[in-house]
């Protein structure tokens, strides 16, 4: 069965530095996503993305994020400056259509920054 | 504010036993109800739910929605230790592309 993969499965990362987390969405799919996960908190929505551009971002999605969809297969989340609070599971996740179709995850990355 | 909330925070029953985990929700526009399994990583999908009343199932595990009364439900049956798991609702509203999750129940299954 077709999955959504990211790698890497783990990133230590220095406050200050950049991180590029990468995802390879099913696909067939063609509405993209991040969310991510504190540890002990819900899972929250970062960004969705569509024919290439943004189509809905959250609040917490700021300057210091950026997605791409640089060739026909992945789909990158960019950390800019990272901060302490940054540290998470990064969720990659896509789907079919954006009405009858569920939302399928990768594994994530469990991003630590010190 | 969309609100989604699940109860109970966690569980923990005996392999056989039958459970139901609730998801209520405050959310505008509704479009869709999912329910989410999540074990070491990735959230692996269950079910999706949009029409009041129709109970959906996949062998030991079924759920249905009360549009009405703005709530679902996942019942599993004849549970196994390999239930174990957070289990994630998480709604999609009408106009928007995000879903919001509730925080979750934390299923344990003791043999």
């Amino acid at each position: 069965e077709p999955e959504v993969t990211q790698t890497p499965s783990h990133q230590v990362t220095q406050m200050g530095q950049e991180v590029i987390l990468r995802c390879v969405p099913i696909s067939n799919h063609l509405y993209f996503y991040w969310y991510r996960q504190i540890l002990g908190q819900k899972v929250e929505f970062l960004v969705s993305f569509y024919n290439n551009e943004i189509s809905e971002k959250s609040e917490i999605f700021d300057d210091q994020f950026s997605v791409e969809r640089p060739d026909g297969s992945n789909f990158t989340l960019k950390i800019r400056s990272t901060k302490l609070e940054d540290s998470a599971m990064y969720f990659c996740a896509s789907r079919t259509d954006r009405v009858n179709s569920p939302l399928h995850f990768g594994n994530g990355t469990r991003l630590t920054v010190t | 504010e969309d609100k989604v909330v699940q109860s109970p925070l966690s569980l923990v029953v005996h392999e056989g036993d039958t459970v139901t985990l609730n998801c209520s929700y405050e959310v505008t526009n509704f479009r869709s109800l999912l329910w989410y399994k999540q074990e070491k990583k990735a959230p692996t999908f269950l079910f999706m739910l949009t029409s009041s009343g129709i109970e959906k199932k996949s062998g030991r595990l079924s759920s249905i929605l009360d549009k009405k009364e703005l709530f679902s439900i996942l019942n599993i049956t004849a549970t196994q230790t390999g239930d174990s798991a957070i289990y994630l609702c998480a709604v999609e509203y009408q106009g928007a592309q995000k879903l919001v999750f509730g925080q979750g129940t934390r299923l344990t299954i003791n043999p």
